[in-house]
């Protein structure tokens, strides 16, 4: 049972540069999530989304986006990158009821130079 | 909106010593409450969960947290502190945004044990 799978692992980018994390989970999970983790700051969620279809922002928002076209699968993309976005990315799912943890991904270690 | 302090940016213990950490929390109704720990290059691992019944809930590695309604706190706690429980550790609470689930985290605190 792989769970949460992120790619790619590390990532350098350029300043303007584009690129996709990829997330997939093969638990049949609704819920899903995209969180970035900078140093003393904890998690904060950038976008989630309830559903395939269905996406929607979060507390950090600017300068990513999303799609769900399929349960498994939750890209984040990030379309014109700046310093401000290295940081490390975690992807997480959600089980069937609201008691139940969330299952994360390895993270996606990203610098933007 | 619903909000998590951790308010012990680092701890520093030393190995056999017990370990407190602290959490506070804001949210409207009785809310779903987490505590995870992230090791090095990881991603977060759930020690333990809150969400009715018995106040004191048990976890995996010896760990323990205690719900305190009137305080608003989740506390975790280990009797005696492994040169292996060194990580960072996140309390976490879950509660409904409009309509949709949000979990939301504290900063972490990060453990250190000395020999």
């Amino acid at each position: 049972n792989a769970g949460v799978t992120q790619t790619p692992k590390f990532r350098i980018l350029k300043i303007g540069q584009s690129m996709t994390l990829q997330c997939t989970q093969d638990m049949n999970h609704n819920y899903m999530y995209w969180y970035r983790q900078d140093p003393g700051m904890g998690l904060k969620l950038i976008y989630y989304s309830v559903g395939a279809g269905i996406t929607d922002k979060g507390e950090v928002p600017n300068g990513y986006n999303v799609s769900r076209s399929t349960t498994e699968d939750f890209p984040l993309r990030l379309e014109l990158a700046a310093p401000s976005q290295t940081s490390v990315y975690f992807c997480a799912s959600l089980g069937s009821s609201y008691n139940s943890p969330l299952h994360f991904g390895n993270g996606t270690r990203l610098t933007v130079t | 909106a619903q909000s998590v302090t951790q308010p012990d940016i680092h701890i520093t213990v030393s190995e056999g010593a017990s370990l407190e950490l602290r959490c506070n929390y804001s949210y409207g109704a009785t809310p779903y409450l987490f505590w995870y720990v992230q090791s090095p290059g990881q991603g977060l691992q759930l020690l333990l969960k809150y969400f009715s019944g018995d106040t004191l809930v048990q976890g995996i590695k010896g760990f323990e947290a205690e719900f305190k309604r009137s305080q608003s706190s989740f506390n975790l706690r280990k009797p005696s502190v492994h040169w292996s429980d060194a990580a960072e550790y996140f309390c976490a609470v879950g509660g409904r945004a409009g309509g949709s689930y949000i979990p939301t985290f504290g900063r972490g605190t990060s453990l250190i044990v000395h020999p």
